[in-house]
């Protein structure tokens, strides 16, 4: 199984400050056929169901705010969010489709300072 | 508008069986792979099952291979997951869940149903 590791476990940024999450997957997730990097990227808020944020490492979902972005190859990934804003305080989960178990990371919660 | 509603969860003893039920609209539910996540009370996500749009294929998490089932029914616009021999560590909120148009990623999410295990 491909285990994805995300650090750090909590996070704590000022409001407008930037906010950046990483991902590590025990094997590379990069298809070679389609040179496509097979991760996804979760907003989980308090309560609710998770909404997601990017997929393909780095594609944007439709609706996501631009200060939201992906990037990464391989086995390290990052998301970013540019500029903190209150809304965003949730915990944030990455997870990898390229083997058939896809598993998630064990989150980062995401706190204002 | 995609709706996914999971039905079925409750209170069940150690060893007890359960039936999950997905009920999903707005897409064409034949069209699209499904899986099934859980989350344990404060915990994270745990991928747990997925089914490929025709039913033809299917996955599991170690954790529930062999006691775990995950079927669909795509005449009713359904998506199954059948619980035998449950115990106290599956304990979670289960949320039926969606694949995207072109990968595996998940798309869409109902808003879960609880299932707690518990003599």
């Amino acid at each position: 199984d491909i285990v994805m590791t995300q650090s750090p476990d909590s996070l704590a940024v000022s409001l407008g400050e930037r906010a950046t999450f990483n991902c590590r997957s025990s094997q590379s997730v990069l298809s070679r056929s389609n040179n496509k990097n097979y991760v996804a990227w979760y907003q989980q808020k308090s309560g609710q169901s998770p909404k997601l944020l990017i997929y393909w490492a780095s594609t944007r979902e439709s609706g996501v705010p631009d200060r939201f972005s992906g990037s990464g190859s391989g086995t390290d990934f990052t998301l970013t969010i540019s500029s903190l804003q209150p809304e965003d305080v949730a915990v944030y989960y990455c997870q990898q489709y390229y083997s058939t178990l896809y598993t998630f990371g064990q989150g980062t919660k995401l706190e204002i300072k | 508008e995609v709706q996914l509603v999971e039905s079925g969860g409750g209170l069940a003893q150690p060893g007890w069986s359960l039936r999950l039920s997905c009920a999903a609209s707005g897409f064409t539910f034949s069209s699209y792979e499904m899986t099934w996540v859980r989350q344990a009370p404060g915990k994270g996500l745990e991928w747990i099952s997925y089914i490929k749009n025709t039913g033809s294929t299917t996955y599991y998490a170690d954790s529930v291979r062999g006691r775990f089932t995950i079927s669909r029914d795509n005449a009713k616009n359904a998506l199954y997951l059948q619980m035998n021999s449950v115990r106290a560590e599956d304990t979670a909120v289960y949320f039926c869940a969606r694949g995207g148009e072109d990968g595996s990623y998940t798309r869409y999410w109902g808003q879960g149903t609880l299932v707690t295990v518990s003599s």
